[in-house]
């Protein structure tokens, strides 16, 4: 099983700075990685997929970058709606996993 | 524009079959460019995938539940069922059901979720 690990686990900024999330991967999933965006009651929301295509309604202030083993989230300019939990996610094998989360807060 | 929405009991009692449903709205099931699946998300935890189907009813489980779950396809009601034998209070979970988005046939992503349902694993 390949395992995602997320870093930092919370990260506390104020609205207009940048955020970057990392996740890194156990081993190698090609480009084969996508990013969501959860909000407490809510499900996830896809944000980022293949790495770093956007989903489709997702605002350009969303970036991700990376292959391989690391990847990373960026926000460009928080707006208050962007605070969240953040989840990456690999599909490279056939049993697909997911990070524990990254908690973005004011 | 698609929709998922996942019922069944929202109490489970141990060693009992947890008996999930989604409906899917908006959008056919027939379809091969996608598979169902089956995600889970204990309260204050992380999210767990559990598995999926495809238009065929060919199934994927996660190895580590494998033995207990089991994902079927009604493509005539578009809708698609999970059930987990023997459960014990760690399956208390918010429950969601997803879309998945495939290349090549490969399961990806998942683009559209359910609004998930949570349950509830006690006496």
């Amino acid at each position: 099983e390949i395992v995602l690990t997320q870093s930092p686990g919370t990260l506390s900024l104020s609205p207009g700075e940048r955020a970057t999330l990392s996740c890194r991967a156990s081993q190698s999933v090609s480009s084969n990685l996508a990013w969501y965006q959860q909000k407490p009651g809510q499900a996830p929301r896809l944000l980022i997929y293949d790495a770093s295509s956007r989903a489709s309604g997702i605002p350009d202030r969303y970036s991700g970058s990376g292959s391989g083993t690391d990847f990373t989230l960026t926000i460009s300019r928080l707006e208050p709606e962007d605070f969240a939990v953040y989840y990456c996610h690999q599909y490279g094998t056939s049993s697909c996993s997911f990070g524990q989360g990254t908690k973005l807060e004011i | 524009q698609l929709q998922l929405q996942e019922s069944g009991p929202g109490l489970v009692k141990p060693s009992q079959t947890l008996s999930l449903t989604c409906g899917v709205s908006g959008g056919s099931m027939s379809s091969g460019a996608y598979f169902w699946s089956w995600i889970r998300q204990p309260p204050g935890k992380g999210l767990e995938w559990i598995g999926y189907t495809d238009h065929s009813g060919s199934t994927y489980y996660n190895p580590s539940i494998k033995s207990r779950v089991t994902i079927s396809v009604a493509r005539s009601k578009n809708q698609f069922s999970l059930k987990l034998t023997s459960v014990t209070a760690a399956d208390t979970a918010v429950y969601y059901c997803a879309r998945t988005f495939t290349t090549f046939g490969v399961a990806t992503y998942f683009d559209y979720w359910g609004r998930g349902t949570l349950v509830t694993v006690s006496s």
